[in-house]
């Protein structure tokens, strides 16, 4: 099993500020990485799933960055709105498996 | 397309009382099946998977167990609920051959009393 860590735990925003959050993984036996947005008690909502060193994808304020090599993937989201506060999980993907990390929590003050 | 169906979305049980949670998908053929839990204050935990039929592995010990009778049904279970068996808990796919992916169901909500 890939073991992840997520960084930080939680983060409180203003709106209207930009902010990023940090996923690492081992980067031996990897194929994928999958971001998603969760809400308590809801179904989490994929954002993006990535395979190759280097992608960049993009959807509306939010966006992602993968490095295979060194383990790690970026999320940005841009222009942070309360509607984006949520724990926003990753989980790579190695033919495992699909554990999550703990999440980032993130709070967007009005 | 493929779909994935949990149900029920919420439940009240007495402790000691059994649990049949049920997940089924469609569309799809010979999927990795999952279920985690969220508990109050805790990201999202990987408690059994499997890769195929009569195939279960478990991630974390505890007072549940699963079964997957059929290619696409996943079924969580527990003969007696504790009080903190309580918490949200998701079924979810990925495809068995590789490719990236994974879809959730809705979700139980399950409240031992």
């Amino acid at each position: 099993i890939l073991n992840v860590e997520q960084s930080p735990q939680s983060l409180h925003v203003q709106e209207g500020d930009s902010t990023n959050f940090t996923c690492s993984f081992p980067s031996s036996n990897f194929y994928a990485l999958h971001w998603y947005r969760w809400e308590t008690a809801k179904s989490p909502e994929a954002l993006f799933v990535m395979t190759l060193n280097g992608d960049e994808k993009k959807k509306g304020r939010i966006s992602a960055t993968l490095n295979t090599k060194e383990g790690y993937s970026y999320l940005y989201i841009k222009g942070s709105q309360p509607e984006d506060s949520a724990t926003y999980l990753c989980a790579p993907d190695g033919n495992t498996p699909l554990v999550f990390g703990k999440g980032t929590r993130l709070s967007v003050i009005a | 397309s493929q779909t994935i169906h949990q149900w029920p979305a919420t439940l009240v049980q007495p402790v000691g009382s059994p649990l049949s949670l049920e997940c089924t998908v469609e569309g799809t053929s010979n999927p990795n099946l999952y279920w985690y839990r969220q508990a109050a204050g805790r990201g999202l935990q990987l408690l059994f998977y499997s890769v195929g039929i009569g195939q279960i592995s478990s991630e974390v010990p505890q007072n549940l167990s699963a079964s997957r009778p059929q290619d696409r049904q996943f079924i969580l279970s527990s003969k007696k609920l504790l009080l903190s068996d309580s918490g949200f808990y998701l079924c979810a796919w990925s495809f068995g051959g590789g490719e990236p992916g994974a879809f959730f169901g809705q979700g139980t909500r399950l409240t031992v009393v």
